[in-house]
């Protein structure tokens, strides 16, 4: 079966610091990948996906970029973290568009 | 471009009632509707998937229906138990195929024993 890996899972860091955040998959090959985040009182928005090595794209502009070094490895990062990057960051994977999305345990990241 | 709404918001309930949750989307050209649970703290779990050609999904207790013309799905958990309380998320796949959803803002559910 499938697992989605991700962590840390609580993370707080000073502003400017740097970010590293990363996601695995398990028992799948080529997943499509996906990070999103969920801001206090917000809805989910999806950051970025990627669809194989190499492969990001970007959904807002940001002060966030993420990258695929491997097929099943996932990191978003940040080399200077702001007070707005807090948040809940979570994690995806699907085979594709028609197919199911499932989701990590997220990691709630507190920039202060 | 998208937007998806679910309602109420919140939603308090006392055991053993049936739940019916609300999705809307803007637009129809969708791919697929997938209903989630969120647990505070946590990451989501997925409860059905419904692809664009059908018009509904069951597993156990949970009934999702799909009406893509109308833009709406309902998600429908019989006989409400306290475990069933978490918040509700819809997310629909955009017109296109690379899998990205647009998510509804949630619907917190409170079971009451």
């Amino acid at each position: 079966s499938q697992t989605i890996h991700q962590w840390p899972a609580t993370l707080v860091q000073p502003v400017g610091s740097p970010l590293s955040l990363e996601c695995t998959v398990e028992g799948t090959s080529n997943p499509n990948l996906y990070w999103y985040r969920q801001a206090a009182g917000r809805g989910l928005q999806l950051l970025f996906y990627s669809v194989g090595i190499g492969q990001i794209s970007s959904e807002v502009p940001q002060n966030l970029s993420a990258s695929r070094p491997q097929d099943r490895q996932f990191i978003l990062s940040s080399k200077k973290l702001l007070l707005s990057d807090s948040g809940f960051y979570l994690c995806a994977w699907s085979k594709g568009a028609n197919t199911e999305a499932f989701f990590g345990q997220g990691t709630r990241l507190t920039v202060v | 471009k998208q937007e998806v709404t679910q309602i109420p918001a919140a939603l308090s309930v006392p055991e053993g009632e049936n739940l019916v949750l609300n999705c809307s989307f803007t637009d129809s050209a969708i791919y697929n509707l997938q209903w989630f649970r969120q647990d505070p703290g946590k990451g989501l779990t997925s409860l059905l998937l419904i692809q664009s050609s059908q018009r509904e999904q069951t597993s156990g207790r949970l009934n999702a229906s799909l009406d893509k013309s109308s833009g709406r799905s309902t998600l429908y958990i019989a006989a409400s138990q306290p475990g069933d309380s978490a918040t509700y998320l819809c997310a629909v796949t955009r017109g296109d195929s690379w899998g990205k959803f647009q998510f509804g803002a949630g619907t917190q559910v409170v079971v009451t024993p």
